[in-house]
This record gives structure tokens, C-alpha cells and sequence, in this order.
């Protein structure tokens, strides 16, 4: 079992969708979740972070971690063209490790 | 502030040379990663250095090495230089707590010809 497992896609959504990006982790002592975005070709820049269970949001985006089930997701309202991107997911382990997901293409259609 | 800066962007290097690729943490930072990431494909763990030691490795061979300076900066050296090395390095910064994130550098490029 993969420490950090993403779908690859592509997740593909109309323009002005919800786009739901799934991440599941194996750890249960895992303490913070982190998604990022990534352009191809560029370097990957932080979206949100999470610590506890329940929402965070900001903005178009929110971020739901459920500690007990092992999964974090991330939420797109209104997609954009300008969010297709690779969405990573990446964990903070209980072994003190930061383990990134492969991560998941988004495609938003005009 | 300013991010994470890598050195130089661009690098092309012939098989067998070695390459040096060079990175200042945000300052405060003390921990810095390497990753590598090859064309199309997820990002690779090279290496971890904290406070001027290396914490953890990928599954990379020897020949991929690399230091932390007093002043946190860093480099990662590829001796040897094969076709397959050819990728986007990233360097990333963080403080060393688990509520930290990672903020990346913009990349080297490095292709082997």
C-alpha cells in the first residue's frame, strides 16, 4: 500500500463545476496535509493546508480531512480553465516524513 | 520575503560530466529537499538536510549527493551523468515542524545530451 495514493486522471469538469480531488494516506498518525498546484513545467505552489478534521476554506477552494476514514480531499467551485493543473497531495507522516501523492490531472473545459 | 531560489535555471551537460545545482532556503528555513521530476512524471524524493545534516535519502544510487551549509543553503551534485538524469530538479524549504509546508524553487533544468 502506497503511503500517499491519488487517481492520476485526468479529472475532467466543465468550466464553472465542483472538481472533487480525492487523496487517501496510510498512516494514522499522520498530522498535517498540505495540496499543491502544479503547472506543467513549473514547480509546485501550495494551495491549503489542514490539520484537524472538518473544512478549511479559502476562497474557491476547501480542503475536508477525515482523520478516521485516512482521506483529504480538496474542492474547486466554479472551475476555471486557468485550475487545469496536477493537484499533490502530500502528508506529514507520524514517522516524521513528508510523503507526496503522484498526484491528479485536472482538466476544466471552456 | 523572498522564495526559494535555485541556481542556475537552465543546465546542459554531456554523459560522464558532472552537474552542481544550487539553492538558498526562504530565510528561517532550516530543512531543504530535493526532488527530482522527469518529463511528465511525479515528483521523486532525493534528499532531506536539516540543520547541516542529511536526514533521509531516496532511492537514488551514489552518485546523486549533496550538502548543507552553515548558512542553510545547499547544493546537489550528479556525478557521472546519464541520459535518464535528465529532469526538473527541485529544491524546497521548510521549517523543521510538522505543521510547516514545503514552498519550492522554481527549478533547474537539467538536460544530458
Amino acid at each position: 500500500q502506497k503511503e500517499v495514493e491519488q487517481n492520476s486522471g485526468p479529472l475532467s469538469v466543465p468550466e464553472g463545476a465542483i472538481a472533487s480531488l480525492n487523496c487517501t494516506y496510510s498512516d494514522r498518525g499522520s498530522q498535517s496535509f498540505f495540496w499543491y498546484r502544479q503547472y506543467s513545467g513549473k514547480s509546485p505552489e501550495l494551495i491549503m493546508s489542514i490539520y484537524s478534521n472538518g473544512d478549511k476554506e479559502d476562497g474557491r477552494f476547501t480542503a475536508q480531512l477525515n482523520k478516521a476514514s485516512q482521506y483529504v480531499s480538496l474542492l474547486i467551485r466554479d472551475s476555471q480553465p486557468s485550475d487545469s493543473a496536477t493537484y499533490l497531495c502530500a502528508v506529514f507522516t507520524g514517522f516524521q516524513k513528508l510523503v507526496f501523492g503522484t498526484g491528479t490531472r485536472l482538466l476544466v473545459s471552456p | 520575503e523572498a522564495g526559494v531560489t535555485q541556481s542556475p535555471t537552465h543546465l546542459i551537460k554531456t554523459r560522464g560530466q558532472q552537474a552542481t545545482l544550487r539553492c538558498s532556503p526562504i530565510s528561517g528555513h532550516t530543512s531543504v529537499y530535493w526532488y527530482q521530476q522527469a518529463l511528465g512524471l511525479g515528483l521523486q524524493f532525493l534528499l532531506w538536510y536539516d540543520e547541516g545534516e542529511e536526514r533521509n535519502r531516496g532511492n537514488f544510487p551514489p552518485r546523486f549527493s549533496g550538502r548543507q551549509f552553515p548558512n542553510y543553503s545547499s547544493e546537489l551534485n550528479v556525478n557521472a551523468l546519464e541520459l535518464e538524469d535528465s529532469a526538473l530538479y527541485l529544491c524546497a524549504s521548510r521549517v523543521d515542524s510538522p505543521r510547516s509546508p514545503l514552498h519550492f524553487g522554481n527549478g533547474t533544468r537539467l538536460t544530458v545530451t
